[in-house]
């Protein structure tokens, strides 16, 4: 049970350059995010999905896409990189949308836009 | 709205001595809270939950935290700090408006450093 997996770890984009960050889950939970990280900062939420085909927006989808064909996977995509968007990217997975459900999370990916 | 606040940045300890970590929150409803703990270039692990059991939690690795709702806080606390426990520190707490998902709304984070 590998839990939540995210690929690449590390990644440099240049300006205008796009890129999918990858996100998988073993443990068969419906629910799927993709959270931002900022130093100094909590996690912003960008996208989320309920289940294969369900995805909704965040508080900063800007700039970014997901699509979800499957239960495992959750690819986050960057079409026209910007400066902006470097950060730190979390994938995280829950068996329930209700409030008392942890979340789970991926080691994340380390993005550098320049 | 809900909102998260960790009153400190930065907490540096002894081994051996207590931690203290604040975290207010505000909420017109009765929240679920969390403290989750991310170490050097890993992803995020739940130490423990409050959803509107019993107000001590005990989380992992000897942690707990009270939920005092008169005064909005959840603190985390752990009675000996050890070297591993040297961390960035996150209270979240759970928005019940969000309809359809759990919106999980994260303080800016406490570092704590555990010094010999």
């Amino acid at each position: 049970n590998a839990g939540v997996t995210q690929t690449p770890k590390f990644r440099i984009l240049k300006i205008g350059q796009s890129m999918t960050l990858q996100c998988a889950q073993d443990m068969n939970h419906n629910y799927m995010y993709w959270y931002r990280q900022d130093p100094g900062m909590g996690l912003k939420l960008i996208y989320y999905s309920v289940g294969a085909g369900i995805t909704d927006k965040g508080e900063v989808p800007n700039g970014y896409n997901v699509s979800r064909s499957t239960t495992e996977d959750f690819p986050l995509r960057l079409e026209l990189a910007a400066p902006s968007q470097t950060s730190v990217y979390f994938c995280a997975s829950s068996y329930s949308g209700g409030l008392s459900y942890e979340q789970y999370f991926g080691p994340g990916t380390r993005l550098t836009v320049t | 709205a809900q909102s998260v606040t960790q009153l400190d940045s930065h907490v540096s300890v002894s081994e051996g001595t207590p931690v203290l970590l604040r975290c207010n929150y505000s909420s017109s409803y009765s929240p679920s809270l969390f403290w989750y703990v991310q170490h050097p270039n890993k992803g995020l692990q739940l130490l423990l939950k409050y959803t509107s059991a019993a107000t001590l939690v005990k989380g992992i690795n000897g942690f707990e935290a009270e939920f005092k709702k008169s005064e909005t806080s959840f603190h985390l606390t752990k009675p000996s700090a050890h070297m591993s426990d040297a961390a960035e520190y996150f209270c979240v707490v759970s928005d019940p408006l969000s309809g359809g998902y759990n919106k999980l709304i994260f303080g800016a984070g406490t570092r704590l450093a555990v010094h010999p």
